[in-house]
C-alpha cells in the first residue's frame, strides 16, 4: 500500500519557539494532504486541507497564522507550529490522498509535540 | 456537514469471542464510510471502506462491516478476536465523490481483549 512518512515522530520544544513537521508521500503523488490533531484519548480533528501549489483551507477555529501549512510539491507538506505554547502540545497526524484516486487517504505515523 | 457517533468508548471482549463495534453517522449527502485502527502512539491503518455496491464489506485482519442506509449505521464485526486486536478503532465518513474533503471521525472505541 501507499506509504506516508512523518518527521519527526516526537519533538519537545520550548514555549515561544516554532516547530516544523514534515509529511511525505513516499511512493505516490498526493494532490491533497490533510492535517489532523488528536488530544489524549480523543478523536482526530481536521485542522486543515492542503492542496499542492495553493493555499491551505483551515477548519473553523484553527488559527492560520499559528499553524502554517505549506504544500510545495506533490510529495511534501509541512506544518509549522509558530510561537508554540503548552496548550499546543498534542499528537499531529497527516494524511495524503493518492493523485487521481479520490477515495482513500493514507496516514502518517503521527508526531507527538510537547511544549515545555 | 457530517457527524459520526461511536456509542461505546470501551469494549472488553474475551479472546476468541466475537465482537461488534457500533458506528452511526449523520449526513445530508451521500458519504463514503471507513474504519481505521490505531495502535498506541501510531498513525491510522485502514481496516476497510464502503464506497458503493455490496453493503457487506470485508477488510484486513478478519474484520468486516455492514452498511445499513436506513439505520445510517456501519458496524464493525469480527467473529473471533485475538490479543493483537487490542487497539483504538475509529469510524469515519467523508462526502462521496472526488472532492478534497477531509474525514470526520467518531470519538473512537477502545477494544480490550481479555485472555
Amino acid at each position: 500500500g501507499a506509504v506516508v512518512s512523518q518527521h519527526p515522530s516526537w519533538v519537545i520544544c520550548k514555549s515561544g519557539t516554532s516547530v516544523k513537521i514534515e509529511c511525505r508521500s513516499l511512493d505516490f503523488q498526493a494532490t491533497t494532504m490533510f492535517w489532523y490533531r488528536q488530544f489524549p484519548k480523543q478523536s482526530l480533528m481536521l485542522m486543515a486541507t492542503s492542496n499542492e501549489g495553493s493555499k491551505a483551507t483551515y477548519e473553523q477555529g484553527v488559527e492560520k497564522d499559528k499553524f502554517l501549512i505549506n504544500h510545495a510539491s506533490l510529495t511534501l507538506s509541512t506544518l509549522t507550529v509558530t510561537s508554540a505554547h503548552p496548550e499546543d502540545s498534542s499528537f499531529y497526524i497527516c494524511s495524503a490522498r493518492v493523485y487521481g484516486l479520490n477515495t482513500e487517504a493514507f496516514f502518517g505515523q503521527g508526531t507527538r509535540l510537547t511544549v515545555v | 456537514a457530517q457527524s459520526v457517533t461511536q456509542l461505546d468508548s470501551q469494549v472488553p471482549v474475551f479472546e476468541e469471542a466475537p465482537v461488534e463495534l457500533r458506528c452511526n453517522y449523520s449526513s445530508s449527502v451521500s458519504v463514503y464510510l471507513f474504519w481505521y485502527v490505531q495502535y498506541p502512539n501510531q498513525g491510522l491503518q485502514l481496516l476497510l471502506k464502503y464506497l458503493s455496491g455490496s453493503t457487506l464489506v470485508k477488510g484486513i485482519n478478519g474484520f468486516e462491516a455492514e452498511f445499513n442506509k436506513s439505520q445510517t449505521s456501519f458496524h464493525l464485526r469480527k467473529p473471533s478476536v485475538h490479543i493483537s486486536d487490542t487497539a483504538e478503532y475509529f469510524c469515519a465518513v467523508r462526502k462521496s465523490g472526488g472532492g478534497a474533503d477531509g474525514l470526520t471521525f467518531g470519538k473512537g472505541t477502545h477494544l480490550i481483549i481479555q485472555p
